[in-house]
């Protein structure tokens, strides 16, 4: 089981929006500002898709958005394409003696 | 623009030691600015936090596999080493190194391509 509770599964058309959530704790997601998120195409390496909560790296489309509240983060991509359908993964820096923990991962299918 | 490159014996017999070792291009292990981290993922399943090494050799391992683990620095090679005791079939997974830069900002930002590990006799 993860320390962060994703969705097992989601899909949408393309050009859709959707949106990707995360749950944590008081110890994870809700009391520090560093969740990621993490875009893997099957056999790839993931990729950085948001850090500390809403940042994209240099060269990440800005279809791609997160915010949090709480103890729930999330991730929503816009004007979705068949490119975006691959398993997406958060992560959060974790108080407890774990450091970092991750979801189980969501796999988005783009229809 | 950092590269990361894993290697190391892609099947290790249960009980035994797995290494593996990062090799790092583009920009020196020695630098400040960056930690370098192993993770696993088994096949199917998530991601798993290994553990991490700091620029200065300082090392932070997940808790649950603490006492099987050992992550290395070699400056001069700029490489990241991992050894992994007394290995079963859980640990069955294709392990990555990748970079994070901080101790609390622990976004892996850049990915090595990843070693497919068996466990297997």
């Amino acid at each position: 089981q993860s320390a962060l509770t994703q969705p097992a599964s989601l899909s949408g058309s393309p050009g859709q929006a959707i949106s990707i959530s995360c749950t944590g704790t008081s110890s994870d997601v809700g009391s520090y500002n560093y969740v990621s998120w993490y875009q893997q195409h099957p056999g790839k390496a993931p990729k950085l898709m948001i850090y500390d909560v809403s940042n994209r790296p240099s060269g990440i489309s800005n279809r791609f958005s997160a915010s949090k509240s709480g103890n729930t983060a999330s991730l929503t991509i816009s004007g979705l394409q068949a490119e975006d359908e691959a398993d997406y993964y958060c992560s959060s820096f974790s108080s407890s003696t774990t450091r970092v923990v991750f979801g189980g991962g969501t796999k988005l299918t783009v229809l | 623009q950092v590269q990361l490159q894993e290697s190391g014996p892609g099947l290790v017999k249960p009980a035994e030691t797995l290494s593996l070792t990062c090799t790092v291009s583009g920009g020196s292990i020695s630098s400040s600015s960056y930690y370098w981290g192993w993770i696993r993922q088994p096949p199917g399943k998530g991601l798993e936090w290994i553990g991490s090494i700091s620029y200065s050799g300082t090392t932070y391992y997940n808790p649950s596999l603490k006492s099987r683990v050992t992550i290395s620095a070699d400056t001069s090679k700029n490489q990241v080493s991992l050894k992994l005791t007394s290995v079963t079939a859980a640990d069955t997974a294709v392990y990555y190194c990748a970079r994070h830069p901080g101790v609390y900002a622990m976004n892996f930002d850049s990915w090595g391509q990843g070693a497919l590990v068996t466990v297997s006799s």
